[in-house]
């Protein structure tokens, strides 16, 4: 079955810096690729995603970069706000499957 | 519109019962689909149920079981509960249709077995 790694475990950045988070998956058929933030206590939420067709995706400060050949996703967050901090996690899935395997996530810590 | 709603948000259970939990899915989406989250192997997949059908499951054993009804709605049993079932169960819908393939994840219930 797939398998997804994700690095680093955490990661504390100052106010302003950049944070990138990297993610390799083990199913070449997979060709979804989705990224969550959760806070404390809260559901994971959607931020952004990326298909096998497009190499990066951006939404403001966030952007998402796909690498099929390596098998290599990352998740890169500019101008880091403290209201960033949370826990993130990287997703591969296969269309059709509606079946996520999660990385581990990283705690992301952004001090003011 | 309404996000994935479940139900009850925290339960406390002792070994050997059993509990089911509820998940309203996104007005639309035909899929909803069954997670754990535990702080040591993190999120997982349990199982996936479209048009009231199982169409997905992971690695859990057999007391994990669920059903979809004809709204979309969903519920979850496990059975004989163990301390290791100690989790938050997170649902999430989508719509399913292989086009869109955004999944929406509810608060999730809270489950201790004690």
């Amino acid at each position: 079955g797939e398998n997804v790694e994700q690095h680093p475990s955490t990661l504390s950045v100052q106010e302003g810096d950049s944070a990138v988070i990297k993610c390799t998956y083990s199913d070449s058929a997979s060709n979804y690729f989705p990224w969550y933030k959760q806070e404390l206590g809260k559901r994971p939420q959607l931020i952004i995603d990326i298909r096998s067709n497009v190499g990066e995706k951006k939404d403001q400060r966030i952007a998402v970069t796909l690498n099929k050949t390596a098998k290599h996703f990352s998740l890169h967050i500019t101008e880091t706000q403290p209201e960033d901090s949370a826990v993130y996690f990287c997703a591969a899935m296969r269309t059709g499957r509606r079946a996520l395997t999660f990385g581990s996530g990283t705690r992301l810590q952004v001090q003011p | 519109k309404a996000g994935v709603t479940q139900t009850p948000r925290y339960l406390i259970k002792t070994r050997g019962q059993q509990v089911t939990l509820s998940c309203s899915p996104i007005s639309g989406h035909r899929s909803v689909s069954w997670y754990q989250q535990t702080p040591g192997q993190g999120l997982q997949f349990l199982f996936e149920y479209f048009s009231e059908t199982q169409r997905n499951k992971g690695n859990f054993p057999g007391r994990f079981s669920g059903r979809q009804f004809s709204n979309s709605r969903s519920e979850m049993n496990v059975s004989t509960l163990e301390l290791g079932d100690s989790a938050l169960y997170l649902c999430a819908s989508s719509f399913g249709n292989g086009v869109e393939e955004k999944l929406f994840f509810g608060s999730g219930t809270q489950l201790s077995v004690l």
